[in-house]
């Protein structure tokens, strides 16, 4: 079965410093997709940044870097320098090839960034 | 390129009425879904089809209905709505093919039912 869990319900962050967002996952998959997205109040879906299965590197997209370990099924997010318009819900999700390829999503984190 | 069109944004519902939530992409995807998103649940798949005339349940099906005539709409029909239908539901869709697309998600409805 296919879980993704998102341990931090809420988190705070002062203005300007890094904020790690925890992301962990259980597949039976060898090949997968691992992505994050933002939902600020206004209520939209924004996607952040995507990890495949097999890239070797972390992904990167502005302030935003996903840290892969894949060894021990983790995907988290990190945000760099935060801003007030940081402040949003975060959802970590997952696209196996094996299952479907539907999507599995956590139960999100609800970020607040502090000015 | 309007991407993933969802109607209506709000509605009101009284308790055994029905009705349909709208939702529209242009592009060209095969893979489109329903979640309904509630309160510390995150999202939640209703239903799911990965092509015209192919849909199936997805973990919280009962109490609705989709059909997918055309690439393009994948409706979700509420057949008599219950109080527990009030959420915000999304449509979202994306290429079938390749763990590496992601989703491409409507505004979302935010449906109450009284």
């Amino acid at each position: 079965a296919q879980k993704i869990t998102q341990t931090q319900p809420g988190m705070f962050v002062q203005e300007k410093e890094a904020v790690t967002l925890d992301c962990t996952y259980d597949t039976s998959d060898q090949s997968y997709g691992l992505f994050w997205y933002k939902q600020p109040s206004s209520g939209e879906m924004i996607f952040l940044i995507y990890q495949g299965s097999y890239d070797e590197q972390n992904a990167t997209e502005g302030r935003y870097s996903l840290n892969f370990q894949k060894a021990r099924k983790s995907a988290n997010l990190v945000i760099s320098a935060s801003q007030l318009g940081d402040s949003a819900m975060y959802f970590c999700a997952m696209r196996g090839a094996n299952t479907g390829n539907q999507f599995y999503f956590g139960t999100g984190t609800s970020l607040t960034v502090i000015p | 390129n309007a991407g993933v069109t969802q109607t209506p944004k709000f509605q009101v519902l009284k308790t055994g009425q029905s009705m349909t939530l709208q939702c529209a992409q242009d592009m060209n995807h095969e893979y489109m879904s329903w979640y309904r998103q509630d309160p510390g649940m995150g999202l939640r798949l209703i239903h799911y089809s990965v092509g015209a005339g192919i849909t199936d349940q997805g973990e919280v099906p009962n109490g609705y209905n989709v059909s997918r005539s055309t690439t393009e709409d994948f409706p979700l029909r509420l057949l008599s709505a219950a109080p527990s239908q009030t959420s915000v539901y999304f449509c979202a869709s994306s290429p079938q093919r390749g763990n590496y697309y992601g989703y491409t998600f409507g505004s979302g409805t935010r449906l109450t039912v009284v």
